[in-house]
C-alpha cells in the first residue's frame, strides 16, 4: 500500500545525545515536511525539501538537521543543541502541485530523559 | 506573519448534535485551506481541500465554508458521533519562496463527544 512511514513511534533520548528520526515514503512525492507538534500549540514547520538533494529551513531549524539522498526518505537529526527535543514529531510528503493532498505519517513521540 | 487561529478551543457535546468550528487566518498569499481531523497520537488526516474560489465543500456529515474576502473558514458537523472526539486542525497553505506550498497550521480545536 502507498504511504508515508514514521519509525519509531516512540523515542527516548538521554541529554547530549543526537538521536534520527526516520521518514520514508512510497507515493512517489517531490515535497517531504518535518513539524514539531507541542500541547497546546498548532505544528510548527521544521525542515522541508522540494526535491532530492535539497532542503530548507522551517520557522524553528535550530538544533535539526535533515537530508535528502533519495526521494523516497527524509530523515530528521535532533542534535544536542536543541535545547527542548521533547515533542512529537510529523513527517508529510506532497506531491508538489499546488492543491493537491499532503500527507502525514504516524509521528513519533521523543522524550528526553 | 502569517497565522491561523481556530476556535472554540474545545468544545463538549453529546452524540447526535451538530456543532461548528471556526478559522480565521492571515496567510498570504493564499493557496488552499484544509481542514484536518488528528486523533491523539496520531498524524493528521484530511477532511477537506478548498481553493480560493470554492464556498463550500463536504465531507460526509462535515460541511466546510470558505470566505476569502473576511479569510474565514468553518467546519460544521452534523449528527456528531463519539468517533467524532478529536482535535480539528485549520491548515492554510501558503507559497514557498522558491515555490511549492508552506503550511500554516492553527492550534485546532478539541472536541469531545459524550453519550
Amino acid at each position: 500500500d502507498g504511504g508515508i512511514t514514521q519509525s519509531p513511534k516512540y523515542l527516548f533520548r538521554k541529554e547530549g545525545q543526537n538521536v534520527t528520526l526516520s521518514c520514508e515514503q512510497n507515493l512517489n512525492h517531490d515535497a517531504m515536511y518535518w513539524y514539531r507538534q507541542d500541547p497546546g500549540q498548532g505544528l510548527r514547520l521544521i525542515y522541508y525539501s522540494q526535491i532530492v538533494n535539497d532542503f530548507q529551513k522551517g520557522d524553528i531549524a535550530e538544533g535539526y538537521s535533515v537530508s535528502r539522498e533519495k526521494k523516497e526518505s527524509f530523515p530528521l537529526t535532533v542534535t544536542s543543541a536543541q535545547k527542548n527535543p521533547t515533542a512529537f514529531y510529523l513527517c508529510a510528503s506532497h506531491p508538489g502541485q499546488v492543491n493537491t493532498e499532503a500527507f502525514f505519517g504516524q509521528g513519533t513521540r521523543l522524550t528526553v530523559v | 506573519k502569517n497565522q491561523v487561529e481556530q476556535s472554540p478551543q474545545s468544545l463538549i457535546i453529546l452524540e447526535g448534535k451538530n456543532c461548528t468550528l471556526q478559522c480565521n487566518y492571515t496567510v498570504s498569499p493564499f493557496s488552499n485551506l484544509r481542514w484536518y481531523k488528528q486523533d491523539t497520537g496520531r498524524g493528521p488526516v484530511s477532511l477537506t481541500i478548498m481553493t480560493f474560489s470554492e464556498n463550500t465543500k463536504s465531507n460526509g456529515r462535515y460541511t466546510a465554508t470558505l470566505d476569502a474576502d473576511t479569510k474565514q473558514s468553518s467546519l460544521h458537523i452534523t449528527a456528531s458521533q463519539l468517533s467524532d472526539s478529536a482535535s480539528y486542525i485549520c491548515v492554510v497553505s501558503g507559497l514557498l519562496t522558491g515555490g511549492g506550498n508552506k503550511l500554516t497550521f492553527g492550534t485546532g480545536t478539541q472536541l469531545k463527544v459524550e453519550l
